[in-house]
């Protein structure tokens, strides 16, 4: 069945340090893959997403490139905030199949 | 433009006792997703509703968990004879569309069950 897999956190970073959160998934068609940010006491909220290979979803300085040879999708930022500090959450949706599926989130804190 | 509301916020129940948790979703959606968030665990999911019909229930435990989505109203998450496991944040999440095709969904801000 299809699964993602992220790196576990918590991942404590300095600002302007450089973000890496490494996702990969497994998946029987093509999937659609996204990340998810969760604020503190919030809802998750859609941060970027890619539907095909080699696509580059970006937002707020987020990027992450749809990797189809290394089936992965890891979010990068070049200089984070304190106000990234969030939980983030790596998932795909595949055609055909109408859950959307989450890794377990990677919780990010960002020290001033 | 209200987003997805649900409610309550925070519920405390006895071990045998029933929950149900309410979800609206936004306006002009009618695809409903239910999750569970578990203490240093991800987001499970539950099930998958449109309006009157439970699309895919795959991820709801066989007893004691029902989910409807009516007509009118709210959908509804219940749980019955809950236990300390149950102890969680259930999201609900709405969409307009099928999620598949666009894989945005929409989150509430989730109800937080504690089980004593």
């Amino acid at each position: 069945g299809n699964s993602v897999t992220q790196m576990e956190g918590p991942v404590t970073l300095s600002e302007e340090a450089f973000l890496t959160i490494n996702c990969t998934y497994t998946a029987t068609g093509y999937p659609s893959l996204f990340w998810y940010v969760q604020y503190p006491g919030e809802g998750l909220q859609l941060l970027l997403k890619a539907t095909k290979a080699d696509d580059k979803g970006s937002n707020k300085g987020f990027e992450a490139t749809y990797r189809k040879e290394t089936t992965s999708f890891h979010l990068e930022k070049g200089s984070v905030q304190v106000s990234d500090s969030a939980v983030y959450f790596c998932a795909l949706s595949d055609l055909g199949d109408d859950k959307i599926i989450f890794g377990k989130g990677t919780r990010l804190h960002i020290l001033p | 433009n209200a987003g997805v509301m649900q409610n309550p916020r925070h519920l405390v129940r006895r071990r045998g006792q029933e929950a149900r948790l309410r979800c609206s979703p936004m306006k002009g959606h009618s695809h409903v997703y239910w999750y569970r968030q578990l203490p240093e665990e991800g987001l499970k999911f539950m099930v998958y509703l449109q309006k009157e019909n439970i699309i895919d229930e795959s991820g709801m435990p066989k007893e004691r968990f029902s989910a409807e989505f009516p007509k009118e109203g709210p959908s509804i998450l219940r749980i019955q004879q809950v236990v300390r496991g149950d102890s969680a944040a259930y999201f609900c999440a709405s969409s307009p569309s099928r999620p598949a095709n666009t894989g945005e969904l929409f989150f509430g801000e989730g109800s937080r069950l504690t089980v004593l």
